[in-house]
């Protein structure tokens, strides 16, 4: 089972930045968060990912609260292409070598003019 | 950088025919996996190789779906005979094997399967 927990749904104005939220109370020291989204009828595009620090790349910004029991992606500036279902996945890390990703059902956010 | 390549990008079967689909990943990419997402639900995986030996096919309804990859590249996943509830998108991955936190898994655009 997914052990992340997403609200279902948002919306966010274009332009504005698009905050999602994940719960991952249950999360283990060697575990890294990873987001993904799925914009319809693709397959899944990776986003980021990080472990204890906030991450920041072209797409998107990661912060990770200090217990790690939650985390935030940030799009900084939303367009409408960003309207996507969002994924927050925890991903074991072992051995320096990293097991499957496990969805849960993930944010659908709308991104509205 | 090519990315994972999938084929056919969608199919029509009656039930109880069978179908396969054909997966390249990256380049240099040691593991692969092959998921299932039913409409509505987010992909689940149903087996993952590293080069050309499984690792994981836990999740594989190994009465029907068979998948194989001999050279450690290229993959086929086949499902015989298909059932109705067998309709769904079938998503190749690929990500390299290494240490650290680079081990990223990449999608391919799916194979989209519809049993009548």
């Amino acid at each position: 089972d997914a052990k992340t927990t997403q609200p279902t749904s948002m919306d966010c104005a274009e332009g504005r930045a698009a905050n999602l939220p994940c719960n991952h109370s249950t999360i283990s020291g060697n575990e890294y968060v990873y987001w993904y989204r799925q914009i319809h009828s693709q397959g899944p595009q990776y986003i980021i990912h990080g472990l204890k620090n906030n991450e920041t790349n072209e797409m998107a910004s990661l912060i990770i609260t200090e217990d790690r029991k939650s985390s935030t992606l940030i799009l900084p500036h939303a367009t409408l292409r960003d309207t996507a279902v969002y994924y927050c996945i925890v991903r074991e890390n072992y051995g320096g070598s990293q097991g499957n990703l496990i969805f849960g059902k993930g944010t659908k956010l709308s991104v509205k003019p | 950088e090519a990315g994972v390549a999938q084929s056919p990008r969608y199919k029509i079967i009656e039930k109880r025919q069978s179908v396969a689909f054909w997966c390249n990943p990256i380049s240099g990419h040691a593991t692969l996996y092959w998921y299932q997402q039913i409409l509505g639900q987010g992909p689940k995986l149903l087996i993952q190789f590293q080069n050309n030996g499984v690792v994981d096919d836990s999740q594989l309804p190994k009465d029907r779906f068979s998948a194989e990859r001999l050279k450690g590249v290229d993959s086929t996943l086949k499902i015989q005979p298909a059932k109705l509830e067998d309709s769904a998108v079938y998503l190749c991955a690929s990500s390299r094997t290494g240490h650290g936190s680079g081990n990223t898994i990449y999608f391919g655009e799916g194979s989209w399967l519809t049993v009548v």
